[in-house]
């Protein structure tokens, strides 16, 4: 199973766009990139997931690079309820292996 | 919209004594999964249920853990005797069909055993 490498954390002041990156160099082609995040003490949310083109909607933008070794998840203005830990998982044979994520922190 | 439902929310039990989890799947989903999280960590998967079949159980420690979908609907999972090392988040998700569907989760379970 591909692994993902993400930032264990970031901050962003809350209007502005949080940009959150991921690794994931040994994706196969096959492999979709999902995004979810878990806000605490709460089941983990479903973000968006993409293949190979850039996908978009209401919660987020998702870019991922032509290669599909790395991805962005674009959070286009943050509020203080994105603080959240947000986990990047490369799903094959519809199994989501969840590594430690990224914990963002919005403020004020 | 419809939600993973998950009772209890919260679950203090002792060492050795047996708790018993439930999960509501969205309606109409047919594969459903349990996974557990320990505190800091992301969640990993105990068990996956196809209707009513378990397809993969390998994360499963089976000489404590069980889990059934009796009807292919609702599920349940037991731990029987409890561990210290249980304590953590119980999660169950589910998704409509089988390959690269997105899973919803439900809000989890909270055990501690003392």
């Amino acid at each position: 199973d591909a692994k993902t490498t993400q930032p264990p954390s970031m901050d962003c002041a809350e209007g502005r766009a949080a940009n959150l990156p991921c690794n994931h160099s040994t994706i196969s082609g096959n492999e979709y990139v999902y995004w979810y995040r878990q806000i605490h003490s709460q089941g983990p949310q479903y973000i968006i997931h993409g293949l190979k083109n850039n996908e978009t909607n209401e919660m987020a933008s998702l870019i991922i690079t032509e290669d599909r070794k790395s991805s962005t998840l674009i959070l286009p203005h943050a509020t203080l309820r994105d603080t959240a830990v947000y986990y990047c998982i490369v799903e094959n044979t519809d199994k989501l292996i969840f590594g430690t994520g990224t914990r963002l922190q919005v403020f004020p | 919209e419809a939600e993973v439902a998950q009772s209890p929310r919260y679950k203090i039990t002792e060492k050795s004594q047996a708790v018993a989890f439930w999960c509501d799947p969205i309606s109409g989903h047919a594969t459903l999964y349990w996974y557990r999280q320990i505190l800091g960590q992301g969640p990993e998967l105990l068990v996956q249920f196809q209707d009513e079949s378990v397809v993969d159980d390998s994360q499963l420690p089976k000489d404590r853990f069980s889990a059934e979908r009796l009807k292919g609907v609702d599920s349940t999972l037991k731990i029987q005797p409890a561990e210290l090392g249980d304590s953590a988040m119980y999660l169950c998700a589910s998704s409509l069909l089988v390959a690269s569907d997105t899973q919803y989760f439900g809000p989890g379970t909270r055990l501690t055993v003392l």
